[in-house]
C-alpha cells in the first residue's frame, strides 16, 4: 500500500513569492491534514479537509489556503511568503477517526 | 484551547532498559490520542492510537495507556534498542494538538 506522498521534497523561494505544495493521501482515506513544523516551534495544525470541504483551520493568516480535489489529493498554497514561513510542511491522511498517517514533508526555505 | 505537555524533554537509557514516556493534556474531553515517532528531518510514523473509550493499546513492545479523567497518557517501550532512538510525540484529536516531544537516545 502506497503511503502519503508529498511534492516537492524541497523548495527554495524568496520573500513575497507564492508557493503550492501537493499531497496525495493513502488510497481510501478521505481526510487530509496539513501541519507546519518550524524550527523550535513544534508541530502546528494548519488545515483539515474532508470530502472536499475545509473542516477546520489553525491559527494561521488567510494567506495560507488550500483545497482538496475529488480524488482526495490536496494542495496547500502560501501567498506573500515571509521569512518565518520557512519550515517543514507535513501532510497527513486518515479515514474518519482512524490513525493519521504522515508523508515525509516538503521543506520550504525562504531567502 | 488544548495544551499538550510531554515530560521529560529528553531521555538517555542503556540498551535493554524499559522506556516510560509521559503525555498530559489540559482538556479531558478528547476524542482520541495518538503516539508518533519522528526521526530527524523526516515525517511522523504512527505508533498507536487510543480512542477515548479505551484504556490502552498494545503493539509489539509498545503499550500506551490513557487516563482521560486525569488528562494523561503513558507510552511504554519494553526492552529498548538503539533503533528506538527518535523523538516521540503524542497528539490529541482530529486537528492534532501536539506535545513538544520526548527525544530518546538508547545507548548500545
Amino acid at each position: 500500500e502506497a503511503g502519503v506522498t508529498q511534492s516537492p521534497t524541497h523548495l527554495i523561494k524568496t520573500r513575497g513569492q507564492q508557493v503550492t505544495l501537493r499531497c496525495s493521501p493513502i488510497s481510501g482515506h478521505t481526510s487530509v491534514y496539513w501541519y507546519q513544523q518550524a524550527l523550535g516551534l513544534g508541530l502546528q495544525f494548519l488545515l483539515w479537509y474532508d470530502e472536499g470541504e475545509e473542516r477546520n483551520r489553525g491559527n494561521f493568516p488567510p494567506r495560507f489556503s488550500g483545497r482538496q480535489f475529488p480524488n482526495y489529493s490536496s494542495e496547500l498554497n502560501v501567498n506573500a511568503l515571509e521569512l518565518e514561513d520557512s519550515a517543514l510542511y507535513l501532510c497527513a491522511s486518515s479515514f474518519w477517526d482512524q490513525p493519521q498517517h504522515f508523508g515525509d514533508g516538503t521543506r520550504l526555505s525562504i531567502l | 484551547k488544548q495544551e499538550v505537555t510531554q515530560i521529560p524533554a529528553a531521555l538517555s537509557v542503556p540498551e535493554g532498559e524499559n522506556l516510560v514516556l509521559n503525555c498530559s493534556f489540559t482538556d479531558s474531553a478528547i476524542y482520541n490520542l495518538q503516539w508518533f515517532r519522528q526521526d530527524p528531518g523526516k515525517g511522523l510514523t504512527s505508533l498507536l492510537l487510543i480512542q477515548s473509550s479505551q484504556r490502552e493499546q498494545t503493539s509489539g513492545r509498545l503499550n500506551a495507556s490513557l487516563d482521560k479523567s486525569s488528562g494523561r497518557s503513558t507510552l511504554y517501550i519494553a526492552a529498548s534498542q538503539p533503533g528506538d532512538s527518535a523523538t516521540y510525540l503524542c497528539a490529541v484529536d482530529f486537528k492534532l494538538s501536539f506535545g513538544a516531544g520526548t527525544t530518546v537516545t538508547v545507548r548500545a
